[in-house]
This record gives C-alpha cells, sequence and structure tokens, in this order.
C-alpha cells in the first residue's frame, strides 16, 4: 500500500512569505495521479492542482506544483492571508490522502 | 455551475445502516466519462475515500470499507447514494460527496459537496 507522508506537520509563515510543502509517496507513484488539495475550517477541500503540477480551474498562480516518482512539492510563491488553510496531497491511484500540512499564520 | 449537495439522517444508531444520497446539479450524471466519490473526515482528523462509481453503474471501494459499503445511482434523479452497514462510533464523520476529475492531465476531486456530518450514537 502506497503511503503518502506530508512535511511539515505545521508551517508557520507571514504573509508575503514563500511558502514550500512536502509530499512524500512509499514508493514511486505516476505524476498523473497526484494533487493537492486547500480546506479551511468548516469547509470541503478544495482541489488546487492535479497531475503534479496543472493548476485547477480558478486556481491563483501563485500555487504551483512540481515533483515526480517519490517526492511533490507544493509552492506558494507569495502567501496572502486566505492561503493559510490545510493542504493535503493525494495519491489517485489508491485513493489515499496524506495527513496534511497546517499553514499557519506567524 | 456543477454542484453537489449531500442530504440524509445525521444520528444513525450503533449497528445500524448509514444512507446518504448526492443530488447533483449543473451536469448530468450520465453525461461524460464521469466518476463519483464518498470521501468521509472524522473531526479534526484527514480525508479518507470511501468508494466510487460511474455512471454504467461500476463501482470501487476502499478495501478497508468494502464489506460493509455500497455505492449506487439514480440516473433519472442525477444521484448517487452511499450505504455504510453496521456503523460504530468509529464511522462518526463529515460526508462528503465528489466529482473525480480524469483527464488527460492527470486526476482528482474537482467538484464536492458541502459535506454533511454523520453521528453513530444510541
Amino acid at each position: 500500500e502506497i503511503v503518502l507522508t506530508q512535511s511539515p506537520g505545521t508551517l508557520s509563515l507571514s504573509p508575503g512569505e514563500r511558502a514550500t510543502l512536502s509530499c512524500r509517496a512509499g514508493q514511486s507513484v505516476s505524476s498523473s495521479y497526484l494533487a493537492w488539495y486547500q480546506q479551511k475550517p468548516g469547509q470541503a477541500p478544495r482541489l488546487l492542482i492535479y497531475g503534479a503540477s496543472s493548476r485547477a480551474t480558478g486556481i491563483p498562480d501563485r500555487f504551483s506544483g512540481s515533483g515526480s516518482g517519490t517526492d511533490f512539492t507544493l509552492t506558494i510563491s507569495r502567501l496572502e492571508p486566505e492561503d493559510f488553510a490545510v493542504y493535503y496531497c493525494q495519491q489517485y491511484g489508491s485513493s489515499l490522502f496524506g495527513q496534511g500540512t497546517k499553514l499557519e499564520i506567524k | 455551475q456543477v454542484q453537489l449537495q449531500e442530504s440524509g439522517p445525521g444520528l444513525v444508531k450503533p449497528s445500524q445502516t448509514l444512507s446518504l444520497t448526492c443530488t447533483v446539479s449543473g451536469v448530468s450524471i450520465s453525461s461524460g466519462s464521469y466518476y463519483w466519490s464518498w470521501i468521509r473526515q472524522p473531526a479534526g482528523k484527514g480525508l479518507e475515500w470511501i468508494g466510487r462509481i460511474y455512471t454504467s453503474g461500476s463501482t470501487n471501494y476502499n478495501p478497508s470499507l468494502k464489506s460493509r459499503v455500497t455505492v449506487s445511482v439514480d440516473t433519472s434523479k442525477n444521484q448517487f447514494s452511499l450505504k455504510l452497514s453496521s456503523v460504530t462510533a468509529a464511522d462518526t464523520a463529515v460526508y462528503y460527496c465528489a466529482r473525480d476529475l480524469r483527464s488527460s492531465y492527470g486526476y482528482g476531486y474537482d467538484y464536492w459537496g458541502q459535506g454533511t456530518l454523520v453521528t453513530v450514537s444510541s
């Protein structure tokens, strides 16, 4: 079974800074199957990135995804106040989600 | 605009069957090559995929829940449904329905319902 490990568990940054979130798979996965979601309290998750690097409809270009094999990264180039939330990676093939990274205001 | 809305009882007794329906609007559930999924999230915890159904009726289930899960579709009502049998307190969660995005660029869940809290308690 593929395991997805996200790091760090919590990331404390200030608006305007760059955020780098990591998702590591226990074995190589197809980039097509790697997605990232943002979830705010009381809301459903929102698809940000699919296919490891394709932005979903309406997602600002400050969000970008990269990676292949076992290591994937979500980068937020310049944090806006509305970006502070929990972020999940997901491997669609096994339908497994990572445990999440909480991005909080420093 | 595609919208999904979960509905069903918010309280289920232990050992009984949890039943939820997802009503889809803005797109015909039987058009296109879409899969439709159920995902849940216990309070303060992560996301767990439960199962999915294709418009043809073919299904895939999470192996850890497979023995208790049934997902079905009613194209005439533009709905799909979830049944989870023999529930325990561990099944208490917010349940989401979602549409599977399957494209040449990748996969994911692109539309989600708002979620419905189901509590298992006597």
